[in-house]
């Protein structure tokens, strides 16, 4: 696609549900990256990609937060068992590698009520 | 998480005014970028700098990549109300296990004088 495509754009969940955010990378790019950017912050890092391998999940505040990227293209970022906390932008971003400028999408927002 | 340390944190512009606003680290990073966020999207990169000491410019937008590889600048000249927004740096890490990611500062928001 022309741009990285996130969904859903809104999520408003229980606290205690689990919640699944997807991200859509530019076609061929090879890196895919999430962030999380709470409120009046800038992005923090989550994990890191490289086609379908994990290579950095040092990001990862808790064990309840679950990525994947089975195919190396589409990922899903999983939050089990939601917290207030959780309340945040989840912004992903892709580039063709390492080292070259990402494209951002518009992000998720979550809000854990 | 770590972050950078960027002010100011806001500021009001008039059209026509020149705006400076500037990133410092503890750390030093191989790649400065800085970034301009809207409301309800994703941040879209400005300028990028790889090189300490490098100056680049974007149109009315110029920064620069401190000799330390601790710093980095951006000025805006000749605000116009299109650039309110919040504007982002970000160091890019380039070795170990944490290789290409962005570390952000907190950000200044740039809204227009009433």
């Amino acid at each position: 696609g022309a741009g990285v495509s996130q969904s859903p754009r809104y999520k408003v969940a229980k606290r205690g549900q689990d919640v699944a955010l997807r991200c859509d990378p530019i076609s061929g790019h090879v890196s895919l990256f999430w962030y999380q950017q709470a409120l009046g912050q800038g992005p923090e890092f989550l994990t890191y990609f490289q086609n379908e391998a994990q290579l950095d999940k040092s990001g990862l505040p808790s064990d309840r937060f679950f990525a994947e990227r089975p195919e190396g293209s589409v990922s899903t970022l999983k939050i089990q068992r939601t917290q207030q906390e959780d309340s945040a932008v989840y912004l992903c971003a892709s580039s063709l590698d390492k080292g070259y400028g990402y494209t951002f999408g518009s992000g998720t927002r979550l809000t854990v009520v | 998480g770590q972050q950078l340390n960027q002010s100011p944190q806001s500021m009001f512009i008039q059209e026509g005014e020149d705006v400076s606003m500037n990133c410092t680290s503890s750390s030093i990073f191989n790649t400065w970028l800085w970034y301009k966020q809207e409301p309800g999207e994703g941040p879209v990169l400005l300028i990028a700098l790889y090189k300490a000491g490098e100056l680049t410019s974007n149109g009315r937008l110029t920064a620069q990549f401190g000799i330390t590889r601790k710093d980095s600048f951006l000025n805006i000249s000749a605000s116009i109300p299109s650039d309110v927004g919040i504007y982002f740096c970000a160091g890019q890490e380039q070795y170990g296990g944490s290789q290409g990611n962005l570390i952000f500062g907190k950000g200044t928001k740039l809204s227009v004088k009433p």
